[in-house]
């Protein structure tokens, strides 16, 4: 099964800011990539995907993420922070052969006014 | 307009109670998962079914049972045996083919006291 780590179990950040997001996977071989949000009590939806292709992802809300094989990393980025943006993201991934994914434990993102 | 329903939000129990949650999905989706969610843990997989009467259990099947009798349906039982089952417990749904991406109902939190 694969692990993932997302590092940071918070980060904060000043509306306007960069968002920086961090995930690596344990896979030597790529996976499937994917980040989600969860605003509180609600389901995941989610922001962007890699499966195959063109490395730099672009997904809803501004938000996108780079998939680099040599770091097995999906780091998750947005230039400006928006109040809107504060939630819990989390990182997945999943084998090619494979329909589970595994979740990080997950970062949640505060904006500061 | 298509997506998944779980039901109730909330749920309260007395501990000894056995409790089940539905998820039903109109996506025309094979794959259906049911995961628990607890602070600072992410998510962690139940049970998962590929097609109509089968299922597999995930990495804490232990204390849940699942039955997958039509598509559209996937009930969560939430057992007595379950040693600790108050939690956030999401439904998911995908195809089986592609990238597997998963698609998330909006969750019901269980309680028991």
């Amino acid at each position: 099964a694969q692990s993932v780590t997302q590092l940071g179990s918070h980060v904060s950040v000043s509306e306007g800011a960069l968002v920086l997001l961090r995930c690596n996977y344990s896979s030597s071989v790529p996976p499937y990539l994917f980040w989600y949000v969860q605003y509180p009590n609600q389901g995941l939806q989610l922001l962007l995907k890699y499966t195959t292709g063109a490395t730099l992802v672009k997904g809803i809300n501004g938000f996108e993420a780079e998939f680099k094989k040599s770091e097995t990393s999906f780091h998750l980025t947005k230039p400006s922070a928006h109040m809107s943006d504060a939630a819990e993201y989390f990182c997945a991934v999943s084998d090619r052969d494979d329909y589970k994914l595994s979740f990080g434990a997950g970062t949640t993102v505060t904006v500061r006014a | 307009d298509g997506g998944i329903t779980q039901s109730p939000k909330y749920l309260f129990r007395k501990e000894g109670q056995n409790v089940t949650l539905s998820c039903e999905q109109n996506l025309n989706h094979d794959a259906m998962y049911w995961y628990r969610q607890d602070p600072g843990q992410g998510l962690r997989l139940i049970y998962y079914s590929q097609i109509v009467n089968d299922f597999q259990k995930g990495d804490i099947a232990e204390g849940y049972s699942v039955s997958r009798e039509k598509k559209e349906s996937f009930p969560l039982t939430v057992t007595s045996a379950q040693k600790n089952p108050t939690a956030f417990y999401l439904c998911a749904s995908s195809m089986r083919d592609g990238s597997y991406e998963q698609y998330f109902g909006p969750g019901t939190r269980l309680t028991v006291t």
